[in-house]
């Protein structure tokens, strides 16, 4: 069983900057969520892609978007990239898009530095 | 709106000691509560859940009890070893309509031989 898997791990941007951070999900897997963890703070919801649709979505700016393909891997793309947007961001995934299991499975995270 | 609350760390403990880290949520409805653990260099991963009132959560020693009176779920065990070191997270889903998990800050536990 393939678990989830984050590219690039490590990348550093100016502020103006666009970036695109990549997730394959778990196998079996067909909803995938994005979080931001800044330092020293717990992961904050970003928002949730279910059949290559997002229906779920964080206080974040619409600078913030996303895809999933039908592979059900996705992607997050910042735009405008602002200092704060500096933290490791985490792309988990779940079998069902409810809440009724909540059990998430997460990659080890891309580290965006902007500088 | 949903929020979790723990203790912060670090939490610096001997090995075989007891640990409790605290936890307590706000939430509207019934959430499923959980435990994510980050041990160094690895990715967050779920230690234990309840997803109802009087629910215990157990895995690997580690406890953690639905109380809905107190609206809390306190992770306990009864002697850590060296290998708990890690960042713990209390965390909650609503259980709206998708599938948003609302974490708390994180704790700190590092364990001295």
């Amino acid at each position: 069983e393939t678990g989830v898997t984050q590219s690039p791990t490590h990348l550093i941007k100016t502020r103006g900057q666009q970036v695109t951070l990549r997730c394959s999900s778990q196998s079996g897997h067909n909803t995938v969520s994005w979080y931001q963890q800044a330092l020293g703070q717990g992961p904050q919801f970003i928002f949730q892609y279910y059949r290559e649709e997002e229906n779920g979505r964080g206080n974040f700016p619409p600078r913030f978007s996303g895809l999933q393909f039908p592979n059900y891997s996705s992607e997050l793309n910042v735009n405008a990239l602002e200092l704060d947007d500096s933290a490791l961001y985490l792309c988990a995934s779940s079998l069902g898009a409810t809440g009724d299991t909540g059990e998430l499975f997460f990659g080890e995270g891309s580290r965006l530095t902007v500088l | 709106g949903d929020s979790v609350t723990q203790m912060e760390g670090p939490v610096t403990l001997s090995e075989e000691a007891f640990l409790t880290i605290n936890c307590t949520y706000t939430a509207t409805g019934y959430p499923s509560l959980f435990w994510y653990v980050q041990y160094p260099g690895e990715g967050l991963q779920l230690l234990l859940k309840a997803t109802k009132a009087d629910d215990k959560g157990s895995n690997k020693g580690f406890e953690a009890t639905y109380r809905k009176e107190t609206t809390s779920f306190h992770l306990e065990k009864g002697s850590v070893q060296v290998s708990d070191s890690a960042v713990y997270f209390c965390a909650l889903s609503d259980r709206r309509g998708y599938q948003k998990v609302t974490f708390g800050i994180g704790t700190k536990l590092q364990v001295i031989p």
